[in-house]
């Protein structure tokens, strides 16, 4: 058992720019999940995969941001066209059927 | 919809005491479940504890247990025995215990400070 593992830690770009995130979750874990998490606020659920198929997303994932797991391994989060308010910290889970979620460290998104 | 409240921002304790973190939560479901984890700064969440719905026995966890209170939809924190490593955010959770997307929602989190 490696952990969730996210890449980058710290991602720096400009309002305007596109961003790609990676999370390599937890091997053998069919579920995956994408929150996103603000300064003081509790993390906000995004999008959830089950093996490659996106099941379910939320109302926050507005069209510029779009979420994939090719062959239910890996999973990418792109965020177009970034604005201010998309600065966050990035969170991805993993889980093995309906057993509790293990996170990776984040991608922290600054937007200059 | 469900919803988590964690209405201390921040709490300190001293070593070795024991400090309790509030959390209520509200829900039409029967069947669900409840969490805690713990974030400690630039660090992953970590799982802390867990609590079926259908359980009513409370759940620990060495020097963690919690009070689940299902009637209030009451979920508190105890941790004995404060240590300075347990110095972080926790985070309160809330998941449906029906098939589906099994999503947490999260509480706004409490910031524990540990004095030495």
């Amino acid at each position: 058992d490696t952990g969730v593992s996210q890449d980058p830690r710290h991602k720096i770009t400009k309002r305007g720019q596109n961003v790609t995130f990676r999370c390599d979750p937890i091997s053998e874990h069919n579920r995956l999940y994408w929150y996103r998490q603000t300064l003081g606020q509790g993390p906000e659920f995004l999008t959830y995969f089950q093996n490659e198929a996106q099941l379910e997303k939320s109302r926050l994932l507005s069209d510029r941001f779009s979420a994939e797991r090719p062959k239910g391994s890996f999973s990418t989060l792109e965020i177009q066209r970034t604005e201010q308010g998309d600065s966050a910290m990035y969170l991805c889970a993993s889980s093995p059927g309906s057993q509790p979620q293990h996170f990776g460290d984040g991608t922290r998104l600054s937007i200059l | 919809a469900q919803t988590v409240t964690q209405s201390q921002p921040e709490m300190s304790v001293q070593e070795a005491e024991t400090v309790t973190l509030s959390c209520t939560y509200d829900t039409s479901e029967s069947d669900y479940y409840l969490f805690w984890y713990k974030q400690p700064p630039s660090r992953q969440m970590i799982l802390v504890i867990r609590q079926e719905a259908y359980k009513q026995q409370n759940a620990t966890e060495n020097r963690f247990s919690v009070n689940f209170q299902k009637a209030a939809k009451s979920f508190s924190l105890k941790i004995s025995d404060s240590q300075l490593g347990d110095a972080a955010m926790y985070f309160c959770a809330y998941r449906g215990g029906t098939s589906g997307t099994y999503k947490y929602i999260f509480g706004t989190g409490t910031r524990l400070k540990v004095l030495a």
